[in-house]
């Protein structure tokens, strides 16, 4: 059972580069999500998506995109890297109804220098 | 609006030390709260959830329970180990309006050190 598998595990970027975090779940989760965690901020909601083809903003979705197109993954995609995007990504999943737990990746820590 | 307001740390304790780490929560309808734990390089676990008020959930030794006329959610332990360093978050959940979707809002986080 490998829950949420996120990939890279770590990266270092340059100001304006894009790149994109993978999320895989294997659990047949219709929602999945993706977080950001900053010191002193908690985990904040960038975008999430209720089932394939469905997605939506969070509460920080400026900088970021997000496509849903099998069930089975949510990549977050960083168009043009800033400092302020410097942080840890996690990406979460949970069934769609009911007062459901989140199973949560290991997580990806991103610097943008 | 929904918000988690939770105790920050960081915290340093003993072994054996009795535990609490406050967790206080502000919501419309009627929310789920959960406490979830990160232990260090590790993403976040759910460690115990409750869904009405006077629950009580529990898990490896933590209690919380679900107190809705003080809306507290605080996480509790008699005797915490070594193992038990790790940030923990308290969070909420509120059913979506109409149009809307479920959320997982998160408190702070904070850092528990147990030394020997």
């Amino acid at each position: 059972n490998a829950g949420v598998t996120q990939t890279p595990k770590f990266q270092v970027l340059k100001t304006g580069q894009s790149m994109t975090l993978q999320c895989a779940q294997d659990m047949n989760h219709e929602y999945m999500s993706w977080y950001r965690q900053d010191p002193g901020m908690g985990l904040r909601l960038i975008h999430y998506s209720v089932g394939a083809g469905i997605t939506d903003q969070g509460e920080v979705p400026n900088g970021y995109n997000v496509s849903r197109s099998t069930t089975e993954d949510f990549p977050l995609r960083l168009l043009s890297a800033a400092p302020s995007q410097t942080s840890v990504y996690f990406c979460a999943s949970r069934f769609r109804t009911g007062p459901q737990s989140y199973t949560f990746g290991s997580g990806t820590r991103l610097t943008v220098v | 609006g929904n918000s988690v307001t939770q105790m920050e740390g960081p915290v340093t304790l003993s072994e054996e030390a009795f535990l609490t780490i406050n967790c206080t929560y502000t919501a419309t309808g009627y929310p789920s709260l959960f406490w979830y734990v990160q232990y260090p390089g590790e993403g976040l676990q759910l460690l115990l959830k409750a869904t009405k008020a006077d629950d009580k959930g529990s898990n490896k030794g933590f209690e919380a329970t679900y107190r809705k006329e003080t809306t507290s959610f605080h996480l509790e332990k008699g005797s915490v180990q070594v193992s038990d360093s790790a940030v923990y978050f308290c969070a909420l959940s509120v059913p979506p309006t109409q149009g809307g979707s479920e959320k997982l809002v998160f408190g702070k986080g904070m850092k528990l050190t147990v030394n020997p």
